[in-house]
């Protein structure tokens, strides 16, 4: 299998433009997550889903941010409009289940909001 | 509080000898441990996974888990040079369903 998809590997836009980062799974993975990793905060959970379905958007840090999984093949990721703060990097990542089960991330991609 | 902490490091080690990293979780109702690697500009990929009191060893790799002390330790026994990256201990709660990473402790193997 690929792995975990994910793209665009490397995004610079200016504050108050739409960013939509995009992920394809791995095939047959029922769990997706999306991370956000900074030096200063780490790697943090900001929404996963189950069969397609948003289970857990806590991490999700404001309106800004939303999420989507129209098949069980894609989802998305979208800041608007973004800000400086926004800079990180996005991980999403698969799994089979929650409890026990290796979660396998995808490479990355980078955003600079300048 | 941070779920799961670390001490972010660095640590240095000389090449050869033994690596300790730690974990501490506060949720008591964790069930599952795991060990990620993360090269510098790379992805986290698991290295090991822990689920009951006691080690658990792997080739050079030894997990530790003590529930009662809400401890996870990580060991790398023959510390290589290619070693050298970024560890995170992460824990599953089945109470709140899902997975939480801490920080991070940098791990540098001196050759």
């Amino acid at each position: 299998d690929a792995g975990v998809i994910q793209s665009p590997r490397h995004e610079v836009t200016e504050m108050g433009q739409e960013v939509t980062l995009r992920c394809k799974p791995i095939s047959g993975h029922d769990y997706l997550f999306w991370y956000r990793q900074t030096m200063m905060r780490g790697l943090e959970l900001l929404i996963y889903f189950n069969n397609n379905v948003p289970i857990d958007d806590s991490g999700m840090p404001e309106d800004r941010f939303s999420a989507k999984m129209p098949n069980a093949s894609f989802s998305t990721l979208k800041i608007q409009p973004s800000e400086p703060r926004d800079s990180a990097v996005y991980f999403c990542a698969s799994s089979l289940a929650l409890a026990g089960n290796t979660i396998y991330f995808g490479e990355g991609s980078w955003l600079t909001v300048v | 509080q941070k779920e799961v902490e670390q001490n972010s490091g660095p640590l240095s080690v000389p090449e050869g000898a033994i690596a300790s990293l730690n974990c501490t979780y506060s949720d008591r109702g964790s069930q599952s441990f795991f060990w990620y690697r993360q090269y510098s500009g790379k992805s986290p990929e698991l290295i090991m996974s822990i689920y009951s009191n006691g080690d658990k060893e792997d080739g050079r790799f030894t997990a530790q888990l003590n529930k009662a002390s809400q401890y996870v330790s990580l060991l790398i026994r023959d510390s290589q040079p290619s070693d050298s990256a970024t560890y995170l201990c992460a824990a599953f709660s089945g109470g709140y369903q899902k997975v939480t990473f801490g920080t991070g402790t940098k791990l540098q193997v001196i050759p």
